[in-house]
């Protein structure tokens, strides 16, 4: 069974950058995976941040980034703000009709 | 803006059925291009895809899933349904519908959820 991972914490400083990473338990992620990312705040359903690996969806701020890193999907938050505290979901299209979600990170911003 | 809301019994006994609707607005199911999507969320827990369906009513399950449920459409209601049968106490979670861009494998719009607890 194919696991898709994430760290599960991250902290970063007001104004920092953080980068968060999505792998598969064997192999490498590549764009033909799809990767794409969501953040969820408690209580609140996910809001799609990323999708096709680095495409920005809707009313996404651009410190917001997508990207392939090595053998893994990145998600990127430059200059990270209070509200970006949130968990982050990446999800990956792994073929035959079947996505699989990370487990999520938490990033706490302080 | 496609608008998604899901509807159905927040509460289940163990064995039974866990049955949902969620009904779209902004947009119609039969004009294609989406796939119309199931995710759930345990609490305190990720999310994991439960499966999709498309309006003709082909159907994609989480394998893991796949024996106990089943996906359904309705074009003429603008609806999609879920049936999750011999639930447990493990169903309890968060159940979100969402659409899925055909060719670009993600989700776009997404439910505010539902709590739906197995209990006796």
């Amino acid at each position: 069974q194919t696991v898709v991972t994430q760290e599960p914490s991250f902290s970063v400083s007001p104004g920092g950058t953080v980068t968060l990473t999505c792998g598969l338990s064997s192999g490498s992620v590549s764009t033909g995976y799809y990767p794409s990312w969501y953040q969820q705040t408690p209580g609140q359903a996910p809001r799609t941040l990323i999708y096709g690996t680095n495409t920005r969806s809707s009313g996404v701020p651009d410190r917001f980034s997508g990207s392939i890193l090595g053998h893994k999907a990145a998600l990127t938050i430059t200059g990270a703000q209070a509200d970006d505290e949130s968990d982050y979901f990446c999800m990956l299209y792994l073929g035959s009709g079947i996505s699989v979600f990370g487990g999520g990170t938490k990033v706490t911003v302080l | 803006q496609v608008q998604l809301q899901e509807s159905g019994p927040g509460l289940v006994k163990p064995s039974q059925t866990l049955s949902l609707t969620c009904t779209v607005s902004g947009g119609s199911i039969g004009s294609g291009g989406y796939y119309w999507s199931w995710i759930r969320q345990h609490p305190g827990k990720g999310l994991e895809w439960i499966g999709y369906i498309y309006y003709s009513g082909s159907t994609f399950y989480n394998p893991s899933l796949k024996s106990r449920l089943t996906l359904s459409v309705d074009t003429s209601k603008n609806q999609f349904s879920l049936k999750l049968s011999s639930v447990t106490a493990a169903d309890t979670a968060v159940y979100y519908c969402a659409s899925r861009r055909g060719s670009y494998y993600y989700f776009d719009y997404w439910g505010q959820g539902t709590l739906v607890t197995v209990s006796s």
